[in-house]
């Protein structure tokens, strides 16, 4: 079983859409993560949520809004999508909250903005 | 601001030789400093890790060697083989979520 999945894997896209990506982790965690890897794998974080509270928000254009129904889930939605946004998105999750040991990541979606 | 500097971007090494792969932090509340392995359309997973208590953790033929004064660790994967090639991240954190260095793409030739 996946520990950390997301969902689309591959996701092509107009400039000026909104689209979202989903994220789900069964390892019973209580910290999850959005990355942005780019074209250069810079990996950077955008969010973190512990219990389902926002505690980290990087300088993130405010056209990306993080969701998380519950301990499991963290999805972000993205509005009026650019061309600079095309890059891959990792979800990620980790236990106790910003100090826990090993981040679990998910296999990336790949958003291209065309 | 770049708060662990990674190096070499890139690396090529012959089969059964020594990979190395360096990284140094200035935030001294750093106290976990993990590499992270990632192969083309993946994610990054953990390879191996250390804490400052100690100077060098091995596992298998992955080696982290920590200097605490010099603010610097490295990877060493000993006998490198050509299922080795990815990509290597090291990372770091204190109180504070992970941050990693840019990343050095390994490609070990046979």
């Amino acid at each position: 079983d996946t520990a950390v999945s997301q969902t689309p894997k591959y996701l092509v896209t107009q400039m000026g859409n909104d689209k979202s990506i989903k994220c789900e982790q069964n390892l019973g965690h209580d910290t999850m993560y959005w990355y942005k890897q780019d074209s250069k794998k810079f990996l950077k974080i955008m969010f973190s949520y512990n219990n389902k509270e926002l505690i980290i928000n990087e300088t993130v254009p405010n056209r990306f809004s993080p969701k998380s129904p519950d301990k499991a889930h963290l999805n972000l939605h993205i509005n009026s999508l650019e061309l600079g946004d095309s890059a891959v998105y990792f979800c990620a999750s980790s236990l106790r909250g910003l100090s826990g040991n090993t981040i679990y990541f998910g296999e990336g979606s790949w958003l291209t903005v065309v | 601001q770049q708060q662990v500097k990674q190096s070499p971007q890139s690396l090529i090494v012959q089969k059964g030789g020594i990979s190395i792969i360096n990284c140094a932090y200035e935030n001294t509340a750093f106290d976990y400093f993990p590499w992270y392995q990632q192969f083309p359309g993946k994610g990054p997973a953990l390879l191996i890790a250390i804490r400052p208590d100690v100077s060098e953790k091995k596992e298998g033929r992955f080696t982290i060697s920590f200097n605490k004064s010099a603010k610097q660790f490295s990877l060493h994967i000993m006998d490198s083989q050509p299922g080795d090639s990815a990509t290597y991240f090291c990372a770091a954190r204190g109180n504070t979520p992970l941050v990693f260095g840019k990343g050095t793409r390994l490609s070990v030739i046979a």
